[in-house]
């Protein structure tokens, strides 16, 4: 079947500019992941979605990080007046449940750059 | 708080030898640990994981890690290395008292050597 699918491959941005990242998780898996990896920090964990409800977002950097779910599917991750520190590789997970044992399936990510 | 290191940035092998990545964590807990293969410009792709029982765990494209508690590891070995392996390899630590994230570690490219 079909993994777990992200949107844009690509992205650039003007610094200020807000986007959104999109995530199709596979189909019945109930958690949802997303992470980010950069160069200085590596892959960091940034939020958790169990259905639609995020009962992890300790790994938001700042509030201009938000996310959604719906339908318990689609994630989008949205970065509002983007600065340079933010250019990375988004990266979404999802899995079956919501538990640490599970494994983690990943997308291709989303290369963010802003200018 | 929970760490992963993988002390080696960079290894190269040659084609045909064997191969360990080293992987230590620092955890209160008792952890889930994966070991995660990203080739260029693709996803992270699961090679195994551990969760309990048996310490030597058996994974894909030949690959195993032990699990050495005393130790705080979780080594990643393949006895032959093939060209097709060299990448970025990742070990990463999950644990229920922390939620459901993974903390990764720095990650280990491999280059190999024809």
């Amino acid at each position: 079947g079909a993994g777990v699918s992200q949107s844009p491959s690509n992205k650039v941005t003007e610094k200020g500019k807000d986007v959104e990242l999109r995530c199709d998780p596979i189909s019945g898996h109930t958690a949802l992941y997303w992470y980010r990896q950069s160069l200085g920090q590596g892959l960091e964990f940034l939020i958790y979605f169990q259905g639609n409800s995020a009962p992890d977002k300790s790994g938001l950097p700042s509030d201009r990080f938000s996310a959604e779910r719906t339908g318990g599917s689609v994630s989008t991750l949205t970065i509002q007046r983007t600065q340079q520190e933010d250019s990375a590789v988004y990266l979404c997970a999802s899995s079956l449940e919501g538990t640490s044992g599970n494994e983690q399936f990943f997308g291709p990510g989303t290369r963010l750059t802003v200018l | 708080a929970q760490s992963v290191t993988q002390p080696d940035i960079h290894i190269t092998v040659s084609e045909g030898a064997s191969l360990e990545l080293r992987c230590n964590y620092s955890y209160g807990a008792t952890p889930y640990l994966f070991w995660y293969v990203q080739s260029p410009g693709q996803g992270l792709q699961l090679l195994l994981k551990y969760f309990s029982g048996d310490t030597l765990v058996q994974g894909i494209k030949g690959f195993e890690a032990e699990f050495k508690r005393s130790q705080s590891s979780f080594n990643l070995r393949k006895p032959s290395v093939h060209w097709s392996d060299a990448a970025e390899y990742f070990c990463a630590v999950g644990a229920k008292e922390y939620g459901n994230k993974l903390v990764f570690g720095a990650g280990t490219i491999l280059r190999v050597k024809s």
